[in-house]
C-alpha cells in the first residue's frame, strides 16, 4: 500500500540555518504530495503541494520538488526562523483515493535564536 | 469566516466508556474527514462523510463510527474505549470528497483513556 517515511526528528538548527527534512513515499499511479505543519497546540496547515512529476511547491519560503525518479518530496528552506519551530507532515493523497491523505510520522524542528 | 471548529477541546473517558466528538466544517465546505493522531506519530485516516454517508474508511474498528448532518457538521463515535485510543483526533473539511488540495483541519479533540 501507499506510505511516506520522513527523517526523524528532532532536527535543531540556529536561527538563519539551512533546512532539509527529507522524505521518500511509496504509491502506486502518480499522488499528489504535500507537506503539512502542526504549531503546536493547533491543528495542521496546508504548507505547500505538488500534483505531478517535476512539480515545485512553495510557500513562505519553504520549498520541495517532486521527484519521481527517486519517490522523494523533500522539504528545503534558506534560511529558518524561530517561528519556524514546529513539527513538519509530509503526506500524499494517491490517484482516486477521494482526498485520503497518507502521513508520514512527522519531523520535529527546533530554531534557536 | 470561520475554519474547521471542534468540540470539545479535551475530554478524559475511562477504559470502557463510550464518546462523542464534534466537527463544524468550514463554511461553505460539505467534506469531513477524521483522522487519529497519536503521540508523536503522524494522522492516520479513520473515515470521511459526503452527502451524509461514510465514503472511505481507513483501518479502524466497528467501535469507530460516525455521522454528517444536513448542515455537513459531523460526530465521531468511540465504543468501548480502549487505553490505545488515547490521542488528538482531528478533523478535516473540504468542498468535495475528491479534492485533497483543499483540506482545512481543525484544532483538534485531545482524548485521554484512563
Amino acid at each position: 500500500g501507499n506510505s511516506v517515511t520522513q527523517m526523524e526528528g528532532p532536527v535543531t538548527l540556529s536561527e538563519e540555518a539551512f533546512l532539509t527534512i527529507n522524505c521518500t513515499y511509496t504509491a502506486t499511479g502518480y499522488p499528489s504530495l504535500f507537506w503539512y505543519v502542526q504549531y503546536p497546540g493547533e491543528g495542521l496547515q496546508l504548507l505547500l503541494k505538488a500534483t505531478k512529476a517535476d512539480d515545485k511547491g512553495s510557500n513562505k519560503g519553504f520549498e520541495a520538488t517532486y521527484r519521481k525518479e527517486t519517490t522523494s518530496f523533500h522539504l528545503e528552506k534558506g534560511s529558518v526562523q524561530v517561528s519556524d519551530s514546529a513539527v513538519y507532515f509530509c503526506a500524499l493523497s494517491g490517484s482516486n483515493q477521494g482526498g485520503k491523505l497518507i502521513f508520514g510520522q512527522g519531523t520535529e524542528l527546533s530554531v534557536k535564536p | 469566516d470561520a475554519g474547521v471548529t471542534q468540540s470539545p477541546t479535551h475530554l478524559i473517558k475511562t477504559r470502557g466508556q463510550q464518546v462523542t466528538l464534534r466537527c463544524s466544517p468550514k463554511s461553505g465546505h460539505d467534506t469531513v474527514s477524521w483522522y487519529q493522531q497519536a503521540l508523536g506519530q503522524g494522522p492516520q485516516f479513520i473515515f470521511q462523510y459526503y452527502e451524509e454517508e461514510e465514503r472511505q474508511r481507513g483501518n479502524f474498528p466497528d467501535r469507530f463510527s460516525g455521522h454528517q448532518f444536513p448542515n455537513y457538521s459531523s460526530e465521531l463515535n468511540v465504543n468501548a474505549l480502549l487505553l490505545g485510543d488515547s490521542a488528538l483526533y482531528l478533523c478535516a473539511s473540504s468542498l468535495n470528497p475528491g479534492d485533497p488540495y483543499e483540506q482545512y483541519f481543525g484544532p483538534g479533540t485531545r482524548l485521554t483513556v484512563t
